[in-house]
């Protein structure tokens, strides 16, 4: 078992760019999650997956967001048209119900700061 | 909407002394989760705890579960500098989405 990984750890990027991150889930885990922190917060949902349906998508997520997870495997979560608001940590879970209940992974996170 | 509070937000202590943290809700959920968190790393799943009134162990960590399955409490005896961390709790529903609280920042000083 190796873990919740994530690619990259962090990104620098101009207002304007557009940025991909990947995740890799622990490999029998078929739900991922989405999940956005910042500076004083705890993490707030995105959006999540189980295998490679998109059940729920937050408000939080603007049209500029978007996620795929186009083999139930790994997912991507792109963002457009960068702007400084977005500047966060995005951290991926995934997680299998287990005894009845859901318990989350986390994966180490990738750090966006837009400029 | 459903808002977990955690208290309190900033704790310091010195080594040795004992604490507790608080998450409350006033949403029922289907589990909760308490996660430590380090700077520049994500939560890490220290507990869930599924049935009202539960309690669990972890060493020096006593996490209780209320009754009604609203609030949760974090006990640490006797801690330690490397305690030092971001504790985070989650009501978790039954889709398995996670609700977090904003966390208590702890800092145990040698």
């Amino acid at each position: 078992d190796t873990g919740v990984s994530q690619n990259p750890r962090h990104k620098i990027t101009k207002r304007g760019q557009n940025v991909t991150f990947r995740c890799d889930p622990i490999s029998e885990h078929n739900r991922l999650y989405w999940y956005r922190q910042t500076l004083g917060q705890g993490p707030e949902f995105l959006t999540y997956f189980q295998n490679e349906a998109q059940l729920e998508k937050s408000r939080l997520l603007s049209d500029r967001f978007s996620a795929e997870r186009p083999k139930g495997s790994f997912s991507t979560l792109e963002i457009q048209r960068t702007e400084q608001g977005d500047s966060a940590m995005y951290l991926c879970a995934s997680t299998s119900r287990d005894r009845g209940h859901y318990e989350q992974y986390f994966g180490p996170g990738t750090r966006l700061t837009v400029t | 909407t459903q808002l977990l509070e955690q208290s309190p937000q900033f704790l310091s202590i010195q080594e040795g002394e004992n604490l507790t943290v608080y998450c409350n809700s006033s949403s029922v959920f289907s589990s909760l989760q308490w996660y430590r968190q380090e700077p520049g790393e994500g939560p890490v799943l220290l507990v869930t705890v599924v049935t009202g009134g539960e309690v669990k162990k972890l060493k020096r960590l006593t996490f209780q579960f209320g009754d009604a399955r609203k609030d949760s409490s974090l006990h640490i005896t006797a801690a330690q500098p490397g305690d030092t961390g971001l504790y985070l709790c989650a009501g978790v529903a039954n889709a398995g989405k996670s609700t977090f609280g904003d966390g208590t920042t702890l800092t145990v000083k040698p």
